[in-house]
């Protein structure tokens, strides 16, 4: 079965602060794919980004980095120098490679809030 | 803007009633997804076509159905309408192969008074 957790079910800082996104993830599949969705309160999921299971190397993209590790089934993301704008529901999500084309398993999601 | 149409963006409607949730997925994506989200449940995966065919199956209730027709848009029917079925309904799409993104509609917010 697939599942993925996000424990961390709201968390609150002050601007300019780093906050780190927790993501653990269950999966037998040998081939599979993480992601990262934001849902501002406007209600829309963007997509963030996207790794597969065979590339472990950290990425970063702007304020953004992702680290994930193998080892501890983990997916965390950070957010350096947070901004009011960053305030959103984080989602991590976990997709098997079945042949293709399987749905999403999400996480609860995180709720950040971003304090001027 | 993902590309991927929803209608209506807001609907309101009685118990007992019955809805159409309309999906038009991005150009060139043959699989839709349907997701409900709701405050207790999170994101939940409903159901899932691809070229017309019901690939996965989710949590879709019995009074759920959906399809996909040759033009690739994607209809989501929900009938004898409960206040528990209160929720925002996503459409996503994704590309053919492999385990590229999905990329989500704006959503449809149903409320069941």
């Amino acid at each position: 079965a697939q599942k993925v957790t996000q424990a961390q079910t709201e968390i609150s800082v002050v601007e300019k602060e780093d906050v780190t996104l927790d993501c653990v993830y269950e999966t037998r599949d040998t081939t599979y794919y993480l992601f990262w969705y934001k849902q501002p309160p406007s209600g829309e999921l963007v997509f963030l980004i996207r790794r597969n299971s065979f590339d472990e190397q950290n990425e970063i993209s702007g304020r953004y980095s992702w680290n994930f590790q193998k080892s501890t089934s983990s997916f965390n993301f950070t957010i350096t120098a947070s901004q009011v704008v960053d305030s959103a529901v984080y989602f991590c999500a976990l997709r098997p490679f079945q042949g293709g084309n399987t749905p999403l398993v999400f996480g609860k999601g995180t709720r950040l809030s971003v304090i001027a | 803007d993902s590309g991927v149409t929803q209608t209506p963006k807001h609907l309101i409607t009685a118990t007992g009633q019955r809805v159409t949730l309309r999906c038009s997925p991005r150009s060139g994506d043959l699989s839709v997804y349907w997701y409900q989200q709701s405050l207790d449940q999170g994101l939940q995966f409903l159901i899932q076509y691809y070229n017309g065919e019901e690939r996965a199956k989710g949590n879709i209730l019995e009074r759920f159905s959906a399809q996909q027709f040759p033009d690739l848009h994607s209809e989501l029917n929900l009938s004898s309408l409960e206040l528990g079925d209160s929720a925002l309904y996503f459409c996503a799409s994704s590309v053919t192969q492999g385990g590229g993104e999905l990329f989500f509609g704006e959503g449809s917010r149903l409320t069941v008074l």
